[in-house]
């Protein structure tokens, strides 16, 4: 499986931009990039996958470096309730994900 | 829509009993199942997935199992559990094989082995 690089941990000020960053120095030209976040007791959920364009939705962006070897997830403004585990992965079969240990974000108020 | 259920939530088992956690998906067919455990203050770890009736991958050895007796229902189990058994476990489902997918996780199911 693909490995990614995640720092153990990070912090923000509540209402404040966030950017996670995430190294796939090994990924190959198939493999999606795709970014989960765990709350507290609960399972991960999805948030957010591209390929080699930028991507936005309603949750978060994802910035992709051009050679595709790292990717930044960018939440607008941190809320408290964005507190939780992020991980970023590599998906080359739909059928298989492996998970890491993330980056636990902690949002300061 | 499609919906996981997973149960028990919680339990607490003696060390050297058996175990049984069970999944069911609702709403797809032919689903990707999964079975991950996260001990405290970890990772998650792959334990098994499912690409149809009985077809287990196993991707950690343990002394764990997982069978798949039906399209959308899939049961981890244990003859006799350990210590090191103790932590969360999640189900999680997908569908597919493009990597334009997502997986969407139960309500895991605590298990502390005593």
């Amino acid at each position: 499986d693909a490995k990614t690089t995640q720092p153990n941990s990070m912090e923000s000020n509540e209402e404040e931009p966030v950017h996670l960053p995430c190294n796939h120095s090994t990924i190959s030209g198939t493999d999606y990039i795709h970014w989960y976040r765990q709350l507290p007791s609960q399972g991960p959920e999805y948030v957010i996958h591209g390929l080699t364009s930028n991507v936005n939705n309603r949750m978060a962006s994802l910035a992709i470096a051009e050679d595709r070897k790292s990717s930044t997830l960018i939440l607008h403004r941190a809320t408290l309730r964005d507190a939780a585990v992020y991980y970023c992965i590599l998906i080359l079969c739909g059928n298989q994900f492996y998970f890491g240990t993330g980056t636990s974000l902690t949002v300061i108020p | 829509s499609q919906t996981i259920h997973q149960w028990p939530a919680t339990l607490v088992q003696p060390v050297g009993s058996p175990l049984s956690l069970e999944c069911t998906v609702e709403g797809t067919s032919n689903p990707n199942l999964y079975w991950y455990r996260q001990a405290a203050g970890r990772g998650l770890q792959l334990l098994f997935y499912s690409v149809g009736i009985g077809q287990i991958s196993s991707e950690v050895p343990q002394n764990l199992s997982a069978s798949r007796p039906q399209d959308r229902q899939f049961i981890l189990s244990s003859k006799k559990l350990l210590l090191s058994d103790s932590g969360f476990y999640l189900c999680a489902w997908s569908v597919g094989t493009s990597s334009g997918n997502t997986i969407y996780f139960g309500e895991g199911s605590w298990l502390t082995v005593v």
